[in-house]
Order: C-alpha cells, then sequence, then structure tokens
C-alpha cells in the first residue's frame, strides 16, 4: 500500500464550479498535511497546511482532514483556469521528519 | 529574501560521470530536503538534513548517491557514476525546523534537472 495516495486524474471541471480532490494516507500517526500545487515545469508551491481535524479556508480553498478515516480533500471555489496544475498531497510520517507526497492530481478547468 | 536557491539548473553528463547539485536554504532555516521527480510522476523522498546531521535518509539509493550538508555552505547532493536512469528533476526544499506548527512547511527550490546521456 502507498503511504500517500491520490487518484492521478485528469479530473476536468468547469470554470466557475468547485474542483474536488481526495488524498488518503496510510500512517494512522501522522501530523501534518499539506497541499502544494505544481505547474508544468515548475516547482511545488503550498497551498495549505492543515494539522487538525475539521475544515480550514483561505480563499477559494478549503482543506478538511479526518483523522480517523485517514483522509484529507482540498475543494477548491469557483475553480479558474489559473488552477489548471497537478495538486500534491503531502503527509508527515509517524517520526514528523520526513514529508511523502503522493503521486499527484491532474487538474484541467475547462472555460 | 532570496528564497531556496538550487544550481544549476540544468545539468547534462555522461554515463559514468559524477553529478554535483547544490542547494542553499531560505534565510531563517535550518533543515533541508532532497526530492526526485520522475517524468509524470510525483516527488520522490531521498533524504532529510540539519546542518552537520543526516536525518533520513531512507529514500536514498543504497549506492552511488551521496548528500551533505555541511556548516557552511549549500546542502550538496553527490550522484556519482550516473546512468540513464538519474535523470530526472532534482528538488530541494527547506523548512524552519522550529517547534511550531509551521516547523515541517516545505519551501521549494525551483529544481535542478539532470540529464544523462
Amino acid at each position: 500500500q502507498k503511504e500517500v495516495e491520490q487518484n492521478s486524474g485528469p479530473l476536468s471541471v468547469p470554470e466557475g464550479a468547485i474542483a474536488s480532490l481526495n488524498c488518503t494516507y496510510s500512517d494512522r500517526v501522522s501530523q501534518s498535511f499539506f497541499w502544494y500545487r505544481q505547474y508544468s515545469g515548475k516547482s511545488p508551491e503550498l497551498i495549505m497546511s492543515i494539522y487538525s481535524n475539521g475544515d480550514k479556508e483561505d480563499g477559494r480553498f478549503t482543506a478538511q482532514l479526518n483523522k480517523a478515516s485517514q483522509y484529507v480533500s482540498l475543494l477548491i471555489r469557483d475553480s479558474q483556469p489559473s488552477d489548471s496544475a497537478t495538486y500534491l498531497c503531502a503527509v508527515s510520517d509517524s517520526s514528523a521528519s520526513k514529508i511523502i507526497f503522493g503521486s499527484g492530481t491532474r487538474l484541467s478547468i475547462r472555460p | 529574501n532570496a528564497g531556496v536557491m538550487q544550481n544549476p539548473r540544468h545539468l547534462v553528463r555522461r554515463r559514468g560521470q559524477e553529478a554535483r547539485l547544490r542547494c542553499s536554504p531560505m534565510k531563517g532555516h535550518s533543515h533541508v530536503y532532497w526530492y526526485r521527480q520522475l517524468p509524470e510522476e510525483g516527488l520522490k523522498f531521498m533524504v532529510y538534513l540539519q546542518k552537520e546531521n543526516i536525518i533520513d535518509e531512507s529514500g536514498m539509493p543504497k549506492e552511488r548517491f551521496s548528500a551533505e550538508f555541511p556548516k557552511e555552505g549549500p546542502s550538496i547532493l553527490r550522484i556519482q557514476q550516473v546512468v540513464r536512469g538519474d535523470s530526472a528533476a532534482y528538488f530541494c526544499a527547506s523548512s524552519p525546523g522550529q517547534a511550531d506548527s509551521g516547523a515541517n512547511v516545505l519551501t521549494f527550490g525551483a529544481g535542478s534537472r539532470l540529464t544523462v546521456l
């Protein structure tokens, strides 16, 4: 079982709609959870970090964490073409040393 | 605030040569991570270092690869006797490493793209 799993996509969403990205992780004692965005040929950039159960909102982005289900998601409201990118879920391991990334979900926002 | 600086951005090597990739963390960051990314794939953890100390190298191949983060100067990822399969983008990231909620938030450099001929 992969440590961090994401649907590779591509996920196609019409402009203005809500994009929902999902991630599951295997280490039950993981403590820190992140969503990064990576444009083609560029480096990853942080969108959100979340550390406790529930929702965390930042502008059009909402991260949701459910530690009991080992599940973290990212919602993007009012999707824009500029949101088209690969979204990487990342989780700290139980020792809080290394950060493990999922393989990413490609999101495409169609005008 | 220069951010995470990686060089070279592009490196071409022939099989059997050595590749050295450098990473200077953000100002105030004391922790460095190295990741490898193959085309259309995710980031694979390689190694996590503090100054003069390797914290976790569980993702490093057992042979030909080494990393260091000396007291002075940048972190270096060294690949000896490169093979074609080493061709990839190598990303460095740094974090504050302080005992607070932002301790392990990573900031990435632009990456070094290694091509092995």
